[in-house]
């Protein structure tokens, strides 16, 4: 098992120009998570996915979109992109339903956007 | 939103045992609480979880008192490898499947 898989590792952006940052998962998870963490802060959730179809808004998800259209993947998109989204963007994926978090982390995406 | 609170950071020596406290003044009633370690450059890696009292696993034991406002991550015997930063993570009972990471406790593990 791979686990959880992102691409790109890395990357750079201007500002106002459009990115896909993709993530997939080969457990069989119904539940995957999007999350951004900016420099020595914790994690913030931006779009959430309780199974193929199903997306949801987390707590920060202005600036972006999700689409679920497969179990096993989970991209996110960036429009427009602005400074503000510099950051380190992660995936998870978790077998497990609203109330217990345990999540498997992907190796994160960075993000600068200039 | 509910909030965590966590020390910034903690100091030990390898061989002791390490205690970190996470503060959730307002939870989710029927969520459990999780706690993560993190190296750089990583994503988040799951420790432990529970929902009351006390659990135990391979690695570490979490405590949490009857009113769920705290908990306490317990590290028995740490090695320089649990260098490390250490989240607590809640549900936030006001918004529909919010989780709450603290902001994590950077502890660093000396000779």
């Amino acid at each position: 098992n791979a686990g959880v898989t992102q691409t790109p590792k890395f990357r750079i952006l201007k500002i106002g120009q459009s990115m896909t940052l993709q993530c997939t998962q080969d457990m069989n998870h119904n539940y995957m998570y999007w999350y951004r963490q900016d420099p020595g802060m914790g994690l913030k959730l931006i779009y959430y996915s309780v199974g193929a179809g199903i997306t949801d808004k987390g707590e920060v998800p202005n600036g972006y979109n999700v689409s679920r259209s497969t179990t096993e993947d989970f991209p996110l998109r960036l429009e427009l992109a602005a400074p503000s989204q510099t950051s380190v963007y992660f995936c998870a994926s978790s077998p497990y339903p609203q109330g217990t978090y345990e999540q498997y982390f992907g190796p994160g995406t960075r993000l600068t956007v200039t | 939103l509910a909030k965590t609170t966590q020390p910034i950071s903690m100091d030990s020596y390898e061989g002791q045992e390490v205690n970190i406290t996470c503060s959730h003044n307002n939870i989710a009633t029927n969520d459990y609480i999780t706690w993560y370690q993190q190296f750089p450059s990583q994503g988040p890696r799951f420790i432990i979880q529970g929902y009351k009292t006390k659990v135990t696993n391979e690695v570490a034991s979490l405590f949490i008192p009857a009113d769920r406002k705290s908990s306490t991550l317990s590290l028995p015997r740490v090695s320089l490898s649990d260098t490390a930063v250490y989240y607590c993570l809640v549900g936030d009972p006001d918004s529909n499947y919010q989780l709450i990471w603290g902001a994590g406790t950077k502890l660093i593990i000396k000779p």
